[in-house]
């Protein structure tokens, strides 16, 4: 079955620098790749979707990038601020499958 | 509109009792997931529904639990006998399009503490 591994360590990074986070899948590739935002207590909360044909996608200061052939999705958050400290998941999804797995999320610390 | 809305925000109960949550999800939305989650498992999908019709199940993890979804506005899981592992929180979200390409709107959650 689809494996979605990202870093279960924290990532501790300095105000202003670029956030840099990693999701892996096996197997098949996915028609598309979501990420979501989840803050402790609360639901996540969608960000960004990116499609198997699109190498990048921005939003603001977050940029998804998606890479078939390593078969992984890079997520970079620049200019970090503290509000950017949350748990970050991602979902890979397939076409005519609306079953949405999630990875089990990277937490990210931005220290002011 | 106020998303998608999930009761109780807290339940705890004593091993053996029936556990009942309730979801709202935003109108005009197909779909209905349900999601537990956990230190060790991470968000796992449950269950979810098209239209109010279960669809796929196989996440559900044993015959303690059952989830419904009378009407286009309202659904429930239910866990009977509950068990100190099924201590979680449990997450209702709903999209227009189907997880396959469409944004899910998560509820705030149901933590649910069996002793």
């Amino acid at each position: 079955s689809q494996k979605i591994e990202q870093n279960s360590e924290a990532l501790n990074i300095q105000e202003g620098k670029t956030a840099t986070l990693t999701c892996n899948y096996t197997n098949y590739s996915p028609a598309y790749l979501q990420w979501y935002r989840q803050d402790p207590g609360r639901g996540p909360v969608f960000l960004l979707l990116i499609r198997e044909n699109e190498k990048e996608k921005r939003k603001e200061r977050l940029k998804v990038t998606f890479d078939t052939t390593l078969k992984q999705s890079l997520f970079h958050i620049t200019a970090s601020q503290p509000a950017d400290s949350a748990t970050y998941l991602c979902a890979p999804s397939y076409y005519g499958n609306n079953r949405l797995a999630f990875g089990k999320g990277n937490q990210v610390v931005v220290i002011p | 509109d106020a998303g998608v809305i999930q009761s109780p925000r807290h339940e705890v109960t004593e091993m053996g009792q029936e556990v009942t949550l309730r979801c709202k999800p935003i109108s005009g939305h197909d779909y209905l997931f349900w999601y537990r989650q956990t230190m060790m498992r991470g968000l796992e999908l449950l269950i979810y529904f098209n239209n109010n019709v279960p669809i796929d199940d196989s996440g559900m993890p044993e015959d303690r639990f059952s989830a419904k979804m009378p009407n286009a506005s309202f659904s429930t899981l239910k866990i009977q006998p509950s068990e100190p592992r099924d201590s979680a929180v449990y997450f209702c979200a709903s999209t227009a399009v189907g997880g396959e390409a469409g944004e899910l709107f998560f509820g705030e959650g149901s933590r649910l503490t069996v002793l």
